[in-house]
């Protein structure tokens, strides 16, 4: 069974520039999850969404957007790009079936923002 | 506000010793617990979930929890080299939310 993926696996972007980053589910899972871990740090919850509607959303700015597309799969936008949104997006999915929410991550993609 | 401690470290355990992680969360209302190993630069994967208060075997790896304590503990027996990683608690909470706890460096010495 695949697992969760992301794409791109690196990304360097300059400041003020837009960013989306892509994530696709472990088959079967409806929800999808967000985060953020800047070098060294914990992670950051930025958004959760399931079955196509966004479930919660963490303490970060309006800039940073996402949608769930019909087959599940994710986008995150991230806007106006800032320096210190240089960090780790990790995507994680699930099944809320049994309401377990066991989360398997993806890969991650590594934005790096000059 | 719902939280996830554990202690930053690093904790440091001679090879083939036995290594303790220990997590406290505040929500009375957590269910289901997860321990997720992070290698540097590379994502989380989980190695265990107990939901059940009691321990939980699987190989090297025990997970304990005492719901009346708000406690989650992970033993790794005869620590190796490779479990050198970031170990990071998450409790999931009623409401369909995860809390992550922000990690316990651990460094087996070989």
């Amino acid at each position: 069974e695949a697992g969760v993926t992301q794409s791109p696996t690196h990304l360097i972007k300059t400041r003020g520039q837009q960013v989306t980053l892509r994530c696709s589910p472990i088959s079967g899972h409806t929800s999808v999850y967000w985060y953020q871990q800047a070098l060294g740090l914990g992670l950051q919850f930025l958004l959760w969404y399931d079955e196509g509607e966004e479930r919660n959303r963490g303490n970060f700015p309006p800039r940073f957007s996402g949608r769930q597309f019909p087959n599940y799969s994710s986008e995150l936008n991230v806007n106006a790009l800032e320096l210190e949104d240089s960090a780790l997006y990790l995507c994680a999915s699930s099944s809320l079936l049994g309401s377990t929410d066991t989360q398997y991550f993806g890969p991650g993609t590594r934005l790096t923002v000059l | 506000q719902k939280e996830v401690e554990q202690n930053s470290g690093p904790l440091s355990v001679p090879e083939g010793a036995i290594a303790s992680l220990n997590c406290t969360y505040s929500d009375r209302g957590s269910q289901s617990f997860f321990w997720y190993r992070q290698y540097s630069g590379k994502s989380p994967e989980l190695i265990m979930s107990i939901y059940s208060n009691g321990d939980k075997e699987d190989g090297r790896f025990t997970a304990q929890l005492n719901k009346a304590s708000q406690y989650v503990s992970l033993l790794i027996r005869d620590s190796q080299p490779s479990d050198s990683a970031t170990y990071l608690c998450a409790a999931h909470t009623g409401g369909f939310k995860t809390i992550f706890g922000a990690g316990t460096r651990l460094f087996v010495k070989a």
